[in-house]
C-alpha cells in the first residue's frame, strides 16, 4: 500500500524566512511520480510540481525549491524568502506506475502541512 | 483555456436527500477522478472514470455513492440519501490519459453541507 506522510502539521513564520515543509512516502513501484499541491484559503487545489521516480535532480522555480532523494523516501519542499500569500495548505502526494493496473493513478495524499507567513 | 469546472460550489442538503455534484473536465481531458477532503484532512480518492466506463472505484463507499462519465456532458457524483458524515468538499480533477501517469489538474471544489 501507499503511503504519504507530512509530519508538520502547521509552521507558522515571519515574512522573508525560509521554510522547509517535509513529505516522506511509502510505496512498492519501481516507478511512481511525487506532486506537491497548494491549497489557499479560497479552498481551491493548485499544481505545483510533478516529479518522477527516475529524476533525483532538484528542481527550483522562483522562491520554490523541492529535494528529491530517493534514499531516505523524501520529497521536500523549501520556500525561500516567505510572503504572506505563501499561507496556505501544501498536500503532498503520490501515484504509481500506469499501465495494466490502471487503478494506480489514484494520488495518495499526505494530510498536509497549514503554513502561516505572519507579515 | 477553461480549467476543470465544478458544479455547484456549495451544496446544503439535509439528510436523506440527494446530492448531486457535477465535473467538467478540461479541454482535451478525458480522465477524471473524484476525492473527497473531510474537515482538516488529506483528500482520499473515491473514483476513477474515463468516458462512458469506471476505471477504479477502490475509494467509493459501497452504498449510497455512484459515480458517471456520460459520452456527452460531465462527469456526476450522485449520492442519495445524505447524512451527516457526508460533509465535506468533494474535488475534481482530469488529465489527458497518455500513457504515463499524467498530471491530475483540479477543480475549485464543491462544499457539502448536511443538515
Amino acid at each position: 500500500a501507499q503511503k504519504v506522510t507530512q509530519a508538520q502539521t502547521e509552521i507558522s513564520v515571519v515574512e522573508k524566512e525560509d521554510v522547509t515543509l517535509d513529505c516522506v512516502y511509502e510505496t512498492r513501484d519501481t516507478t511512481y511520480y511525487l506532486f506537491w499541491y497548494k491549497q489557499p484559503p479560497s479552498g481551491e487545489l493548485v499544481f505545483l510540481i510533478r516529479r518522477n521516480s527516475f529524476d533525483e535532480q532538484n528542481e527550483i522555480s522562483g522562491r520554490y525549491s523541492w529535494n528529491f532523494q530517493k534514499s531516505t523516501s523524501s520529497f521536500n519542499f523549501t520556500i525561500t524568502a516567505s510572503q504572506v500569500v505563501d499561507s496556505a495548505v501544501y498536500f503532498c502526494a503520490l501515484s504509481g506506475r500506469a499501465g495494466a493496473d490502471t487503478g494506480r493513478r489514484a494520488l495518495t495524499f499526505g494530510s498536509g502541512t497549514r503554513l502561516q507567513v505572519q507579515p | 483555456n477553461a480549467g476543470v469546472m465544478q458544479n455547484p460550489r456549495h451544496l446544503v442538503r439535509r439528510r436523506g436527500q440527494e446530492a448531486r455534484l457535477r465535473c467538467s473536465p478540461m479541454k482535451g481531458h478525458s480522465h477524471v477522478y473524484w476525492y473527497r477532503q473531510l474537515p482538516e484532512e488529506g483528500l482520499k480518492f473515491m473514483v476513477y472514470l474515463q468516458k462512458e466506463n469506471i476505471i477504479d472505484e477502490s475509494g467509493m463507499p459501497k452504498e449510497r455513492f455512484s459515480a458517471e462519465f456520460p459520452k456527452e456532458g460531465p462527469s456526476i457524483l450522485r449520492i442519495q440519501q445524505v447524512v451527516r458524515g457526508d460533509s465535506a468538499a468533494y474535488f475534481c480533477a482530469s488529465s489527458p490519459g497518455a500513457v504515463s501517469t499524467d498530471t491530475q489538474y483540479f477543480g475549485p471544489g464543491t462544499r457539502l453541507t448536511v443538515l
